[in-house]
């Protein structure tokens, strides 16, 4: 099965400065790539995903990349706010979904 | 639409007793998936469903069955709670064309 790998586990920044999580898959068939954020006692929340056909995809302050040459896709957060401070969590989907193991992303004001 | 529910959103069981943890969906979707959640681990797949009569196992279904009876209903089985076994439990679903994944609140579960 697919085997997803995060890096790093945690991530501190300065508010204002850019954060990036990367992440690599072992299944080149996996077509689809969603990154999570979770907040403490919450449920995971979509905040970018990504399709096998398209390398880049952005939205206001994040961005995703992919790499299906080197399997391997990276979240880039700018700008980074206090309220971005939360886990995020990158998947990997063929016919089933498989997460890799987060990464705790703290902003200092 | 309620999206995606979850009961109970807490439990405490004591090792070898039963439960089911309950999900339902409101959303047509065909695809459904329960995940637990450890600190430090991540989402691990247990089982799921791409339709109604047909279940798969994920990464870690040892300990756990399920059934898919209607496209709504996606019953988590412990047969024997183990400590093991202690977690947040999410459930899942993805539409027809695939794409985003809604989870369900979660139900945290102790097992004594």
């Amino acid at each position: 099965g697919e085997n997803v790998e995060q890096h790093p586990s945690t991530l501190s920044v300065q508010e204002g400065d850019s954060a990036v999580i990367k992440c690599t898959y072992s299944d080149s068939a996996s077509n689809y790539f969603p990154w999570y954020k979770q907040e403490l006692g919450k449920r995971p929340q979509l905040i970018i995903d990504i399709r096998s056909n398209v390398g880049e995809k952005k939205d206001q302050r994040i961005a995703v990349t992919l790499n299906k040459t080197a399997k391997h896709f990276s979240l880039h957060i700018t700008e980074t706010q206090p309220e971005d401070s939360a886990v995020y969590f990158c998947a990997a989907n063929n016919n089933d979904m498989r997460f890799g193991a987060g990464t705790r992303l703290t902003v200092k004001p | 639409n309620a999206g995606v529910t979850q009961t109970p959103k807490f439990q405490v069981l004591k090792t070898g007793q039963s439960m089911t943890l309950q999900c339902a969906q409101d959303m047509n979707h065909e695809y459904m998936s329960w995940y637990r959640q450890d600190p430090g681990m991540g989402l691990r797949l247990i089982h799921y469903s791409v339709g109604a009569g047909i279940t798969d196992q994920g990464e870690v279904p040892n300990g756990y069955n399920v059934s898919r009876s209607t496209t709504e209903d996606f019953p988590l089985r412990l047969l024997s709670a183990a400590p093991s076994q202690t977690s947040v439990y999410f459930c899942a679903t993805i539409g027809r064309w695939g794409g985003e994944q809604y989870f369900g609140p979660g139900t945290r579960l102790t097992v004594t």
